[in-house]
């Protein structure tokens, strides 16, 4: 079975603080994605990457940023965080290439739901 | 621009009593269309593709159709474990992107 694992479940910061979410798949995935999920929006993608050290930005990418420094880690970063950043942040892993239909059949982590206080 | 709209927002049924939610969407270019479960607490869980028009899946309890204007998530008989958020996504061949609906919550009780 597929793992996707994230580093905490829960997580409270302070307004301005850097924050580290890390993802870590066990399946040998290719492509690797960071979603937020608020109630009443549904899933938006943050940024993806489709392999190692290369990420493209998805729908919302403004005060975020990442790093896939190894293949089956993918890390969100919130340079500094802000209220409006409160939510729930899923990652997701895929071996389908980028473009066909069944890419976006994704395997999901548990998320973080993360604070900003 | 590109739309899925999942209804109602709640539904609460009891064992056994069947109904249907609904995927409407508006895109440019459909290319696949995608049902996820979730449960609370947990990350999202792939269920089916539908590809065009007229095609249908089936898993368990759980039947998905596919038209040209919407998705249904057929579900009979329920039990109290298919209560969970169920997610539909339509991926547009205009922009390669997939698009979230904001889900149905579906409570199921004994």
């Amino acid at each position: 079975d597929v793992k996707v694992t994230q580093s905490s479940r829960y997580l409270v910061k302070r307004t301005g603080e850097k924050v580290f979410l890390e993802c870590v798949q066990d399946m040998d995935h290719e492509n690797m994605f960071w979603y937020r999920q608020d109630p009443g929006l549904g899933l938006r993608l943050i940024y993806f990457s489709y392999d190692v050290k290369m990420k493209e930005k998805g729908d919302i990418p403004e005060g975020y940023s990442v790093s896939r420094e190894k293949k089956e880690r993918f890390s969100l970063i919130l340079e500094s965080a802000s209220t409006n950043q409160t939510s729930m942040y899923l990652c997701a892993s895929t071996k389908i290439p980028f473009g066909t239909v069944s890419y976006n059949e994704q395997f999901f982590g548990p998320g973080t739901r993360l604070t900003v206080l | 621009e590109d739309q899925v709209t999942q209804s109602p927002e709640a539904l609460r049924l009891q064992e056994g009593e069947s109904s249907s939610l609904n995927c409407s969407y508006t895109v440019s270019g459909l290319r696949g269309l995608f049902w996820y479960r979730q449960d609370p607490g947990k990350g999202p869980e792939f269920l089916f593709t539908l590809y065009s028009a007229g095609e249908e899946k089936e898993k368990e309890r759980l039947k998905a159709t596919l038209t040209k204007k919407e998705s249904f998530l057929h579900i009979t008989a329920p039990k109290p474990e298919d209560s969970a958020t169920y997610l539909c996504a339509v991926f547009s061949g205009g922009y390669n992107k997939l698009i979230f609906g904001a889900g149905t919550r579906l409570a199921v009780h004994p």
